[in-house]
């Protein structure tokens, strides 16, 4: 149990074109997801924490107008890279935390990744 | 600020021995702290939770202390196999249940 996909596992793109990269938990309902950006040899950096129905959390130095989330369901978020350039290049993963655990825990179960190479 | 270190060198074993990781932390009091192992071009799996007033947890071949005096967690795996070579990191989390930080993994290598 608590599967999280992504789609698509690697893209890529023309500099200015927009892409959009799915995250779905399988088995369980995510009141909750979090996307990550990570640089190769380089730790998951946050970017914004979604919550269902609400308007996504970015963390301080993220471009919301860039980086647009929805998370319309209880077991899918979207992130959008809008007009991406290639320093947008990088490992997209997303996580999910099940809403029905336990109070104080607080274990993320993550997605596979997206790779995203703009040209 | 808060950070969180581990070792940046990769830790190469031999394959029966233990492997043991360090995580330290500044700036920051966690309620709670993880460690996930993530191979390349995946993302992390979890493996174990310890909170703040453990001391030590193990599951099968795996154990983590904490301790908050000193602001250390370790991790070990016993009896290594050449399977167990990945990035392990550790992550921190606060009481809120809202988001956790990562420190930048070891990359642990295990040689037959």
């Amino acid at each position: 149990g608590a599967v999280v996909s992504q789609h698509p596992s690697w893209v890529i793109c023309k500099s200015g074109t927009s892409v959009k990269i799915e995250c779905r938990s399988l088995d369980f309902q995510a009141t909750t997801m979090f996307w990550y950006r990570q640089f190769p040899k380089q730790s998951l950096m946050l970017m914004a924490t979604s919550n269902e129905g609400s308007k996504a959390t970015y963390e301080q130095g993220v471009e919301k107008d860039k980086f647009l989330i929805n998370h319309a369901s209880l077991t899918l978020s979207t992130l959008t890279v809008t007009s991406a350039h290639p320093e947008d290049s990088s490992f997209y993963i997303c996580s999910a935390r099940d809403g029905a655990g336990l109070v104080g825990y607080n274990e993320q179960f993550f997605g596979p990744g997206t790779r995203l190479t703009v040209l | 600020s808060q950070k969180i270190e581990q070792n940046s060198e990769a830790l190469n074993i031999q394959e029966g021995k233990t492997a043991t990781l360090t995580c330290n932390y500044t700036n920051y009091s966690p309620a709670y702290l993880q460690w996930y192992r993530q191979d390349p071009g995946r993302g992390p799996v979890f493996l174990l939770l310890i909170r703040e007033n453990e001391k030590e947890k193990r599951k099968e071949r795996l154990k983590v202390t904490f301790d908050t005096t000193l602001k250390q967690s370790l991790f070990h795996i016993t009896a290594s196999q050449p399977a167990d070579s990945a990035t392990y990191l550790c992550a921190l989390g606060g009481s809120s249940a809202s988001k956790i930080i990562f420190g930048s993994g070891t990359r642990l290598s295990i040689r037959p």
